[in-house]
């Protein structure tokens, strides 16, 4: 059974940094791209981040380019976002999901986790 | 405002069928080949119901059905049941440095 269990979140103020991990379990982490999703209180879904299965390539959001870097450690199947900078508005649910094919279709997420930034 | 335009709100009764729309509006969206829909249900994660604009993940009721004419993309709801009630998203790639987008959402009320 595939399972993505994101943590990680918490209360900080503008400015500051956070790290999310999401560990995967249950198919072969390496072989698929990843990405981090976030969803604002009441909003929709906004597309933050991914990255290949090897971890070769990266792509970003234009909101987070510059402050926001993802990565993955396959020997440990965890996908990390290092959050630097941040701002108010990156106040979300942030959700890991497993890519289908290339990075386009996310087939399973997990369940989220809240970064609040304020002061 | 997204280059994914859809509608806030749609509604229907049990055993009705209801199409969700999703217009591209930006030239960013060039191609609009990698289309899907996602529905999220309150407080949950988003569950891929759609991709490759027509595709059905396994598992996924045939219920749902996509389809694409032009610069829109629609997801079909047919037999509309209580547990349909959700936000359903389409997501498309752009030709943007933002490699994926999403709509707006649409609220699905199933009266």
């Amino acid at each position: 059974e595939v399972q993505l269990l994101e943590s990680g979140g918490g209360l900080l103020q503008p400015g500051g940094s956070l790290r999310l991990s999401c560990a995967a379990s249950g198919f072969a982490f390496s072989s698929y791209a990843m990405t981090w999703v976030r969803q604002a209180p009441g909003k929709g879904l906004e597309w933050v981040s991914a990255i290949i299965g090897s971890g070769g390539s990266t792509y970003y959001a234009d909101s987070v380019k510059g402050r926001f870097t993802i990565s993955r450690d396959n020997s440990k199947n965890t996908l990390y976002l290092q959050m630097n900078s941040l701002r108010a508005e990156d106040t979300a649910v942030y959700y890991c999901a497993k890519a289908i094919v290339g990075i386009y279709y996310f087939d399973y997420w997990g369940q989220g986790t809240l970064v609040t930034v304020s002061s | 405002q997204s280059a994914l335009t859809q509608p806030a709100s749609v509604s229907g009764s049990p055993g009705q069928s209801i199409t969700i729309s999703c217009t591209a509006t930006s030239s960013d969206i060039v191609g609009y080949n990698y289309v899907s829909w996602y529905q999220q249900h309150p407080g949950k994660a988003p569950k891929l119901m759609i991709y490759d604009v027509s595709r059905r993940p396994s598992g996924v009721s045939n219920r749902f059905s996509g389809s694409k004419s032009g610069n829109t993309a629609s997801l079909t709801i047919s037999g509309l049941q209580a547990e349909d009630e959700a936000d359903y998203y389409c997501s498309s790639e752009t030709s943007s440095s933002t490699f994926v987008l999403f709509g707006g959402g649409t609220k699905l009320t199933v009266l």
